[in-house]
């Protein structure tokens, strides 16, 4: 079993949706989440940093982090063809050595 | 903040010749940077990680030989990849960790590499 686990879609959307986006993973020493928005040859960009279970919001943007179950989520209110991109789940344990363990991206495409 | 500057975006060359990547943290110092590889329509793969001042640390299956890492000071790090072939053409992307609890990555923009 990977560590973590990400479906890679596609996902395909009409404009104004809300889309969810989910991980599961193995680890349970995983304490920091985040997630990443990789546009079409571009390096991944930071979206949202949860740290232990919860939730936060950002925007049109919430977090989820649900470690009882080892699943997290993001969802997108009011989608908008902007938001069209590869989002990647990644997530680590504590201490400064640990490295970001990402899914595998799930692509999304968003149509007006 | 947190702005990890890629340079070249996108380089072409022959094969045989070297390429240097250059990865800088522009507003933060960068204790560790990291090298990946993507290939299209894959996830990122790690392909060594690098500490300010101490050699770069390869994953497995990466030539240490081939792709060379530098991290000479705490903004900044270069991969060069010598003697290019064209089995590696690809994306390569940097990031850049600050440092604290979490171990969030900055990334650089990527480049693309490609080897006539």
């Amino acid at each position: 079993q990977k560590e973590v686990e990400q479906d890679p879609g596609p996902l395909s959307v009409p404009e104004g949706a809300i889309v969810s986006l989910n991980c599961t993973y193995s680890n349970s020493a995983f304490q920091y989440f985040m997630w990443y928005r990789q546009y079409s040859r571009k390096g991944p960009e930071l979206l949202m940093y949860t740290y232990s279970s919860g939730n936060k919001e950002d925007g049109r943007f919430t977090a989820q982090v649900d470690k009882s179950s080892k699943y997290i989520s993001l969802f997108i209110r009011d989608s908008q063809p902007s938001d069209s991109a590869t989002y990647l789940c990644a997530m680590s344990e504590s201490g400064s050595q640990g490295n970001l363990i990402f899914g595998k991206g799930t692509k999304l495409s968003v149509k007006p | 903040g947190a702005v990890v500057s890629q340079h070249p975006s996108w380089v072409i060359c022959k094969s045989g010749t070297s390429v240097k990547i250059e990865c800088r943290s522009l507003d933060f110092q960068a204790t560790t940077m990291f090298w990946y590889r993507q290939f299209p329509k894959q996830s990122l793969m790690l392909m060594a990680t690098s500490n300010e001042g101490s050699k770069a640390t390869y994953e497995q299956g990466v030539e240490k030989d081939k792709f060379l890492i530098n991290h000479a000071s705490l903004t900044l790090s270069t991969l060069t990849v010598t003697s290019a072939h064209p089995e590696d053409s690809s994306f390569y992307i940097c990031s850049a960790r600050p440092g604290g609890p979490g171990n969030i990555q900055y990334f650089g923009a990527g480049t693309r590499l490609s080897v006539l």
